[in-house]
């Protein structure tokens, strides 16, 4: 069983969209984070939160603890915005021994 | 600056044949991780290390062999033992093992 969802798996917007991906885990954690990784592969992170909401720029992350549920948001989506955005979850109490959602693969055309 | 340097960004190799992935950091990292990623899967920890001269096995050890005899260097092994090795790894490290992690660029190894 996954202990980590994401959805969509994959995602087309348009430029100037507003985007949402879900992710939902089965255990109980400290922090969430969401990850980015362009098509070169090299992964830079975006988010670690723990409660309520997080905001860099255009991007915005949300998490619900008690329903086990967090979402990142992007404002006026780029082309540039177009990657791979995972979630991952500590096991344990090790924010580094990490779960990883699949990723949902986001394209934004221009 | 500071960083995580994985190299080289693209590895080819016989079969049968022990490669072995660089990974340097210049963070002052206590923790250091390497990480497996296959088509439509998520990343898989294969190691770890929380201090010097010390590491752990992750979820999908066998096949691999790491050490950690500085503090800014973890290199993995890629064993003739390891039935898959093609695939795309990525090193990563955190000041401990309770602080958010920070990423390299990633190897991608082909295996033919």
């Amino acid at each position: 069983k996954n202990e980590v969802e994401q959805s969509p798996q994959n995602l087309t917007a348009q430029e100037g969209e507003f985007i949402t991906i879900n992710c939902s885990y089965s255990v109980g954690i400290s922090a969430l984070h969401w990850l980015q990784q362009h098509p070169g592969g090299g992964i830079v992170s975006l988010f670690m939160l723990s409660s309520g909401k997080k905001k860099h720029g255009r991007l915005i992350a949300t998490i619900n603890i008690q329903e086990k549920h967090s979402s990142l948001h992007i404002t006026a989506s780029h082309p540039r915005d177009s990657a791979v955005y995972i979630c991952a979850v500590p096991l344990g109490g090790s924010q580094g021994n990490l779960i990883f959602g699949k990723g949902t693969k986001l394209s934004v055309k221009p | 600056d500071g960083g995580i340097t994985q190299s080289p960004k693209y590895l080819f190799r016989k079969e049968g044949q022990n490669v072995t992935l660089s990974c340097e950091q210049n963070l002052n990292h206590d923790a250091m991780y390497w990480y497996r990623q296959d088509p439509g899967q998520g990343l898989r920890l294969i190691y770890y290390s929380q201090i010097v001269n010390d590491f752990q096995k992750g979820d999908i050890a066998e096949g691999y062999s790491v050490s950690r005899e500085k503090k800014e260097s973890f290199p993995l092994t890629v064993t003739s033992a390891q039935k898959n090795p093609t695939a795309f790894y990525l090193c990563a490290s955190s000041v401990t093992m309770n602080t958010e992690a920070f990423f390299g660029q990633g190897t991608r190894l082909t295996v033919v």
